[in-house]
């Protein structure tokens, strides 16, 4: 059962363009989002992240939308780069002292940007 | 900023050997680690997580009989794939933990032969 889902599976956007990525996931006891991002052959890199007592988190070009009652999240680009084209994963995680290093991710959205 | 080393980047090995892979942050102590395998079929699957002074708490189908991981302090730990086999193959991702944040690594992928 996968417990946060991630749409669209790929996403073409225009440069200049906003792109919208979807998250949503099953456990109410998840309260914190962070997003990564992930280029071929690296490692994932934390972009942005948002708890749950939270509706908004923004850093630069990167917005998260999060709606608790209907357990849906989404990460938005603002005029989108050709240098953001990447897959980018939605995770979750219960709080507690372990709560975050427990990620339950999503299977990611791959991101192409176009010039 | 907060950094963490993996090595090394790639490994392939026989089918039925070992692999060990090394961890370590650069810059911060991390109070824990989580050790990842990232496949294109299964996304990313959690093998363990370690806490230093804790008995580290590995996941539903992975053990320490098979991926038995060395944690001795806030800026090391080590992970080695016993008798690897092709189902093994992937990357895996070490992630380090500070200020309630998670940081991985480059990854270390394995390539079974």
């Amino acid at each position: 059962q996968q417990q946060v889902r991630q749409s669209p599976q790929s996403l073409t956007v225009w440069e200049g363009e906003t792109a919208i990525l979807n998250c949503s996931y099953e456990n109410s006891a998840f309260d914190y989002f962070p997003w990564y991002q992930q280029f071929p052959g690296e490692g994932p890199a934390l972009l942005i992240a948002i708890r749950s007592v939270s509706d908004k988190k923004e850093d630069g070009r990167f917005t998260i939308f999060f709606n608790k009652r209907e357990k849906k999240l989404s990460l938005h680009i603002t005029d989108s780069q050709p240098g953001d084209s990447a897959t980018y994963f939605c995770a979750a995680s219960e709080g507690g002292e372990g709560g975050s290093a427990k990620l339950i991710f999503g299977e990611g959205t791959k991101l192409t940007v176009s010039s | 900023g907060a950094l963490v080393y993996q090595y090394p980047r790639r490994t392939i090995c026989k089918s039925g050997t070992s692999m060990r892979m090394e961890c370590q942050a650069v810059g911060f102590q991390a109070t824990s680690v989580a050790w990842y395998r990232q496949s294109p079929q299964k996304t990313f699957e959690l093998i363990a997580l370690s806490t230093v002074n804790s008995a580290i708490k590995y996941e539903q189908n992975f053990t320490q009989e098979k991926f038995p991981i060395s944690h001795p302090n806030l800026s090391f730990s080590s992970m080695t794939v016993l008798n690897a086999y092709l189902e093994d193959r992937g990357l895996y991702l070490c992630g380090a933990r500070a200020l309630n944040t998670l940081y991985f690594g480059e990854g270390s992928r394995l390539i079974v032969v």
